[in-house]
C-alpha cells in the first residue's frame, strides 16, 4: 500500500462547529504532516509528527487541535473556525531518513 | 532561512514540444533534497522528481529531467514530449531534516503550465 488516504474529501462547517479531518497511510513512514494550502498558492506546513509526537507546530491557532492516536492514523480537530480557515488540507508522510513526503488527495473545507 | 523561487508563474508548450521550469533555491545547508511536485486540477500533489545534493548527476525520470546546479543554487526541471496530462501546477520543493524532527519542504510559488494540443 503506497498511499495516503484523507477523508472526508470535502467538508462544509459552522464557525460554532466542532469537526475532524483524517489521514491514513500503510508504508511504515514514522512521520506525519499536515499542510494547509490557499487556492493558487503552496501548501504552507501546520504540524510535524515523528514517531507519534508533535515535533513541529508552525504557529498554528489553537483552534486547530492535532492528534496521532498510532503510527498509521493523523487527526485535525476543528474548533470554532473562521472564513478564513477555508482551504484545501493536505497531509502527507515520509520516512525519516528519506525526503519524499508522499500527500493524500486533500480535504476542501469550507467555513461558512 | 531557506527560500525558493519559481521565476515563472505561467508556462506553456505545444503538445509533444519540449518545455523547462526554472527554480532556484537558497541555503546555508550542505545537505538536501530537491523535489519537483506535481499539482493538476484535482489537488493531489504528485512527487514528479527528487534530487539529492550530494549527487553530481542530474535525476531522469522517463520524460522528466532536472538540470541541477548546486554552486548556482538551480534546478530547472525539463518536460519532454509533453502531453496532454502534464498541465498542472508545478512547484519547487527545498527538503532538509530539522532537528531530526522530519522533513521540512520549503515550496516555491508554483509554475502553472499549460499543454496546447
Amino acid at each position: 500500500d503506497t498511499e495516503v488516504t484523507q477523508t472526508p474529501k470535502h467538508l462544509v462547517m459552522g464557525m460554532t462547529n466542532k469537526k475532524s479531518l483524517k489521514c491514513e497511510q500503510h508504508m511504515g513512514h514514522r512521520a506525519m504532516y499536515w499542510y494547509k494550502q490557499k487556492a493558487k498558492k503552496p501548501p504552507e506546513l501546520m504540524f510535524v509528527y515523528s514517531y507519534e509526537k508533535l515535533s513541529i507546530n508552525e504557529s498554528v491557532p489553537s483552534r486547530f487541535s492535532p492528534e496521532c492516536p498510532n503510527s498509521s492514523l493523523l487527526n485535525l480537530h476543528l474548533h470554532a473556525l473562521q472564513p478564513e480557515d477555508s482551504a484545501l488540507y493536505l497531509c502527507a508522510s515520509s520516512q525519516e531518513v528519506r525526503a519524499e513526503q508522499f500527500f493524500g488527495p486533500g480535504t476542501r473545507l469550507t467555513v461558512l | 532561512a531557506q527560500t525558493v523561487t519559481q521565476s515563472q508563474p505561467e508556462m506553456s508548450v505545444q503538445e509533444a514540444e519540449t518545455v523547462t521550469l526554472s527554480c532556484t533555491y537558497d541555503t546555508s545547508e550542505s545537505d538536501y533534497y530537491l523535489f519537483w511536485y506535481k499539482q493538476p486540477p484535482s489537488r493531489q500533489m504528485i512527487l514528479v522528481i527528487r534530487q539529492e545534493a550530494y549527487k553530481q548527476q542530474n535525476a531522469t525520470e522517463n520524460r522528466f529531467s532536472v538540470n541541477f546546479q548546486k554552486a548556482a543554487k538551480s534546478f530547472s526541471l525539463k518536460i519532454s514530449d509533453s502531453q496532454l496530462g502534464d498541465a498542472a501546477m508545478y512547484f519547487c520543493a527545498y527538503s532538509y531534516l530539522y532537528n531530526n524532527a522530519g522533513n521540512m519542504l520549503t515550496f516555491g510559488g508554483g509554475t502553472r503550465l499549460m499543454v496546447k494540443p
